[in-house]
């Protein structure tokens, strides 16, 4: 059983382009969850998706960053018109349901140049 | 200011020497999660305590919660080169399970032999 599989690992982006980040959860998983950890800060919450459903989207920027999770296929976590201060390491998590514990991906290092 | 605090943000110890990190929260923790991050890396759970005075071991690693449920404490005993990582605790605050987690700003653990 393949774990939470994040893609791409890293992604380089010039300021203003589109980054679309990919998360595909645990086999059986409809629940997902998408963290932004910061150079030298913590993980932080963004967004927390069911199939086809934004369940909390309270740490999401306002502008630029959506995120969904289509029925069939990857969760995506998009930024439009990206900037320096969106260079961040992005975690996607995982959970079967209601959940007590959340596995989470590799990561996906965004840069932006 | 942090909603939870991790110190020491950093700890060197020698091989064999055993080791403490702690996690305070302002806030009642419904549930405080323990992870392991290694550089360019996904998060790694390795415990999960929800009950006031709550223990929980794996191997040499012993988790606890105390009465209130405002703080944890992870002890490494006799630590091994493999122990070295970024220690993150994740609390529930909210109730909510593992969907919305605070984390701590990670402790960098470095093992020297």
């Amino acid at each position: 059983n393949a774990g939470v599989m994040q893609n791409p690992r890293h992604l380089v982006r010039r300021r203003g382009q589109e980054a679309r980040l990919r998360c595909s959860p645990m086999k059986g998983h409809s629940h997902v969850y998408w963290y932004r950890q910061l150079p030298e800060e913590g993980l932080k919450f963004m967004v927390y998706l069911q199939k086809e459903n934004i369940i909390d989207e309270s740490g999401m920027p306002k502008e630029r960053f959506s995120a969904e999770f289509p029925k069939e296929g990857p969760s995506i976590l998009r930024i439009q018109q990206v900037v320096r201060g969106d260079s961040a390491a992005y975690f996607c998590a995982s959970s079967p349901g209601t959940a007590i514990e959340a596995f989470f991906g590799q990561g996906t290092r965004l840069t932006v140049v | 200011s942090q909603e939870l605090e991790q110190s020491p943000q950093s700890l060197i110890v020698q091989e064999g020497k055993n080791l403490t990190i702690n996690c305070t929260s302002s806030k009642t923790l419904y549930g405080l999660y323990w992870y392991k991050q290694k550089y360019g890396e996904g998060l790694i759970f390795l415990m999960m305590l929800q009950k006031g005075g709550e223990e929980k071991s794996h191997e040499k690693i012993t988790a606890k919660l105390d009465e209130k449920k405002q703080q944890s404490s992870l002890h490494i005993t006799a630590s091994q080169p493999s122990h070295a990582g970024i220690y993150l605790c994740g609390a529930d605050i909210t109730g909510q399970g593992a969907q919305k987690l605070v984390f701590g700003q990670g402790t960098r653990l470095t093992i020297n032999p």
